[in-house]
């Protein structure tokens, strides 16, 4: 078990280009989650898949953003155009096969965006 | 849909005094809730869970919390603080109904002074 990974950890950009993020969950985990921290306050959910399948989406998810896990194992977060409010650290978790003995969800160190 | 309210944004508090982070929640449905704790510039790490059973959840390193499903309270307490407990605190809540997405209150940052 070598924990969630996120690639990159740090990422600068100007305003308009696009940037992409990756994750790698646990392996064999199945599910797999999307948050986004700001400044100062909690994270807040932005998408989750369960394998390949995108299940469900937040309001927060513009039509800037999208995610995919193309074979149901790592995932990819893209932000097109990116705008100053975009900065924020992105954070993704994974969770084995759920049921209530596998709730908990194991959350990667972050991508942190800034946004010039 | 479920909410989380951390009723304190900071918490200054003299190293080996007892503390209470306080947190309530709402839900029309069961919850599971948790704690979890972010040090400077590091990820979230799960401090604490409430599943089922006993109400009274403890961590390893003497952080204890307690549901309370009366007053949708799920407060985390410590009675002798470290300053290495100074760190950020989230409260969160969980459910089926929403794919166990977990949903996290604003925070707490507790900040033990010498």
């Amino acid at each position: 078990d070598t924990g969630v990974s996120q690639n990159p950890r740090h990422k600068i950009t100007k305003r308009g280009q696009n940037v992409t993020f990756r994750c790698d969950p646990i392996s064999e985990h199945n599910r797999l989650y999307w948050y986004r921290q700001t400044l100062g306050q909690g994270p807040e959910f932005l998408t989750y898949f369960q394998n390949e399948a995108q299940l469900e989406k937040s309001r927060l998810l513009s039509d800037r953003f999208s995610a995919e896990r193309p074979k149901g194992s790592f995932s990819t977060l893209e932000i097109q155009r990116t705008e100053q409010g975009d900065s924020a650290m992105y954070l993704c978790a994974s969770v084995p096969i759920p049921g209530q003995g596998a709730i908990r969800q194991y959350f990667g160190p972050g991508t942190r965006l800034t946004v010039l | 849909a479920q909410s989380v309210t951390q009723l304190d944004s900071q918490v200054p508090v003299f190293e080996e005094a007892p503390v209470e982070l306080r947190c309530n929640y709402s839900s029309s449905v069961s919850v599971y809730l948790f704690w979890y704790v972010q040090y400077p510039n590091q990820g979230l790490q799960l401090l604490l869970k409430y599943l089922s059973g006993s109400t009274l959840v403890e961590s390893i390193n003497g952080f204890e919390a307690e549901f309370n499903k009366s007053q949708t309270s799920f407060h985390l307490r410590k009675p002798s603080v470290h300053i290495s407990d100074t760190a950020e605190y989230f409260c969160a809540v969980s459910a089926n109904t929403g794919g166990f997405k977990t949903i996290f209150g604003a925070g707490t940052r507790l900040f033990v002074k010498a």
